[in-house]
């Protein structure tokens, strides 16, 4: 099953407010790597996270990877319409090298 | 301009029917997968691939399978024994063999249609 749990599967905001997506997992994690994948295209590379508490940003994008590395996050301050999209989380645990998706949080944002 | 081609974009198939899909990388990566993504369902791993003449099952590898003879190309055979081959199947690459440590880059996609 899923190694990682991505909450919620949907989220729907104005433009202009903010979002967030979660990710979670049971077991602690070696690193985390965050994607966006465009309606009709493919996932993209965002950013790896790979120290406990490691915060970065990237324009209105912050991510977050827990104190535990059994948790991140990533949130867009005030969306914009180029923000639509699904956002995947992926891992991979200790010592297993195959990485792993979340099921994706999909993003509509009305302008 | 380096990237990672997927062919065809579209791909329509009868039951029963043996179909590859095409997965051709020019960034000179080692390592290359195959993902089945399905509404809901993220991105499952079928099949990768870490050097050239090796590969190894994914989380879903049962009715595919995989060749990697040269380092561009890792072509996908949906067999007639996959149940439910409808999906969209993408194909990626990264610069180490260790998933995680480096990112995916990922092709544009085959939608495979099996009725």
């Amino acid at each position: 099953g899923q190694q990682v749990m991505q909450i919620p599967q949907y989220q729907h905001v104005q433009e202009g407010e903010d979002f967030t997506t979660y990710c979670n997992s049971s077991t602690t994690l070696s690193n985390i790597q965050w994607y966006k994948q465009r309606p009709g295209g493919h996932p993209v590379f965002l950013i790896q996270l790979v120290k406990s508490g490691e915060v970065k940003k990237q324009k209105r994008l912050t991510f977050q990877f827990g104190e535990a590395k059994k948790n991140s996050s990533l949130h867009i301050t005030a969306t914009q319409t180029t923000d639509v999209g699904t956002y995947f989380c992926a891992a991979i645990r200790g010592s297993n090298y195959k990485l792993t998706f979340g099921k994706g949080t999909l993003l509509t944002v009305n302008p | 301009d380096g990237g990672i081609t997927q062919s065809p974009k579209y791909l329509f198939r009868k039951e029963g029917q043996n179909v590859t899909l095409s997965c051709e990388q020019n960034l000179n990566h080692d390592a290359m997968y195959w993902y089945r993504q399905d509404p809901g369902q993220g991105l499952r791993l079928i099949y990768y691939s870490q050097i050239v003449n090796d590969f190894q099952k994914g989380d879903i590898a049962e009715g595919y399978s995989v060749s990697r003879e040269k380092k561009e190309s890792f072509p996908l055979t949906v067999t007639s024994a996959q149940k439910n081959p409808t999906a969209f199947y993408l194909c990626a690459s990264s610069t180490t063999g260790a998933p995680g440590n480096s990112p995916l880059h990922f092709g544009n996609g085959t939608r495979l249609t099996v009725t």
